[in-house]
């Protein structure tokens, strides 16, 4: 199963707005609504941000949103904030049964 | 409130194994499975499997089939991770984390392990 496809870095200037895309294939992100969002601050655990595409788990803010078209998701942040920086990850089940993450994706708050 | 507390850091010899485990709290341990995930320095999250605690059924990720074990302890509520023939590409910080298979995302994670794998 190859990793899901994110792009490296991301970056944006406060109140800005962007997205991190997550590209996969029929396999995963195509077939299910199964796609969750991770932030990763550095030497940290990582959080659940975003759950089953477009879900936000109690406590995370509704700048945060998912979407998903065929078989690339995406995460956008909106109004973004200097404690926004850090790594992202995208997951999707697949058709294995078996769960595959994305590569990361560095987001930097110029 | 939900939290898992894995064990300490590791060091190990190729050829090794390692055990690491991943006390549950705060939560009906068997509503849940429980994940791991491992993250090779400066590299990306790798799923590596997980495992139902009211049966113990696995799925494991098919590159660490043979040599990983999931297992459960319902009476501690306790999850572990067994990894055998240890390289030194398994010098990762392993990840816990509460949910996976279809229906749970993993929506609670432990600090996470350090195990190195150095001769």
């Amino acid at each position: 199963q190859s990793a899901l496809t994110q792009p490296p870095s991301v970056s944006g200037s406060p109140g800005q707005s962007v997205t991190i895309s997550c590209t996969g294939t029929s396999s995963d992100v195509g077939s299910y609504n199964r796609v969750s969002w991770y932030q990763q601050p550095p030497g940290t655990a990582p959080k659940l941000m975003i759950y089953e595409v477009r879900n936000r788990p109690s406590g995370v803010p509704d700048r945060f949103s998912g979407s998903k078209s065929g078989n690339t998701a995406s995460l956008t942040i909106s109004g973004l904030q200097a404690e926004d920086e850090a790594d992202y990850y995208c997951s999707s089940y697949t058709t294995s049964s078996t769960l595959v993450f994305g590569g990361g994706t560095k987001l930097t708050v110029l | 409130q939900v939290q898992l507390v894995q064990s300490g850091a590791e060091v190990k010899k190729p050829g090794a194994s390692v055990k690491v485990s991943c006390k549950a709290s705060g939560y009906t341990f068997t509503n849940y499975g429980i994940s791991w995930v491992r993250q090779a320095p400066g590299q990306g999250l790798e799923w590596m499997g997980w495992i139902t605690t009211y049966i113990g059924n696995t799925n494991y990720a098919q590159k660490l089939q043979g040599r990983v074990t999931m297992t459960t302890d319902t009476s501690t509520t306790t999850a572990y991770m067994d990894l055998r023939s240890l390289r030194s590409d398994d010098t990762a910080v392993y990840f816990c984390a509460r949910g996976g298979g279809f229906s749970y995302p993993l929506d609670y994670w432990g600090q996470g392990t350090l195990v190195t794998v150095s001769s």
